[in-house]
């Protein structure tokens, strides 16, 4: 049973135009979500968190939206550089757990 | 620097064989992971440990084992069990940082000749 879901494998966008990665979750008592990004070959790395208290979350050109009604967030990065071209994992934990359930990933491809 | 250290990078298991993974953290984190990424299937949780001398099953933990004997190190050991073990494996830490996250070593590909 897939708690967390990234219904689109791929995204290609423009270099310069903003990028939208989706994630739905099924579970709720997740309060707690996160986006991390990979390489190939790569360990993830983290890159911005939204707690349920919050409906959006910003640092730099990332920004991190919360629906909870919906079940739903997603990650706006604005403008697309090539250098984020990679895979981006949401994922999701219950307060006080420190367990993570992650999404299957969004391979996100920047068009120059 | 503080970080997570997995070793090796690549690593090669015979038939019937068991093979240990490295993972070693400097962060002074309580709690420690283990994840497999098979293409397509995002990351699945196999073991975690939230303090010493003590750990849990993931998902997916058949075929594998942990020890917990330092807080620094939390070793995986893919037992001979684990009938389909090539896959990407990942070793994480919890704790405070830009946000409260789980912090990723760079990964041990292991592939079954």
């Amino acid at each position: 049973d897939q708690q967390v879901k990234q219904n689109s494998p791929s995204l290609s966008v423009q270099e310069g135009r903003i990028s939208i990665l989706n994630c739905d979750y099924t579970n709720s008592m997740f309060d707690y979500f996160l986006w991390y990004k990979k390489y190939p070959a790569e360990g993830p790395t983290f890159l911005i968190s939204i707690s349920s208290i919050k409906d959006k979350n910003e640092d730099g050109r990332f920004t991190v939206f919360l629906n909870k009604s919906a079940k739903h967030l997603s990650l706006h990065i604005v403008p697309s550089q090539p250098g984020d071209s990679a895979v981006y994992f949401c994922a999701a934990s219950e307060f006080g757990n420190e367990k993570l359930t992650f999404g299957t990933g969004t391979r996100l491809t920047i068009i120059p | 620097d503080g970080g997570i250290t997995q070793s090796p990078k690549y690593l090669f298991r015979k038939e019937g064989q068991n093979v240990t993974l490295s993972c070693e953290q400097n962060l002074n984190h309580d709690a420690m992971y283990w994840y497999r990424q098979d293409p397509g299937q995002g990351l699945r949780l196999i073991y975690y440990s939230q303090i010493v001398n003590d750990f849990q099953k993931g998902d997916i933990a058949e075929g594998y084992s942990v020890s917990r004997e330092k807080k620094e190190s939390f070793p995986l050991t893919v037992t001979s069990a684990q009938k389909n073990p090539t896959a990407f494996y990942l070793c994480a830490s919890w704790g405070q940082g830009a946000g409260e996250t789980q912090y990723f070593g760079p990964g041990t590909r292991l592939l079954v000749l």
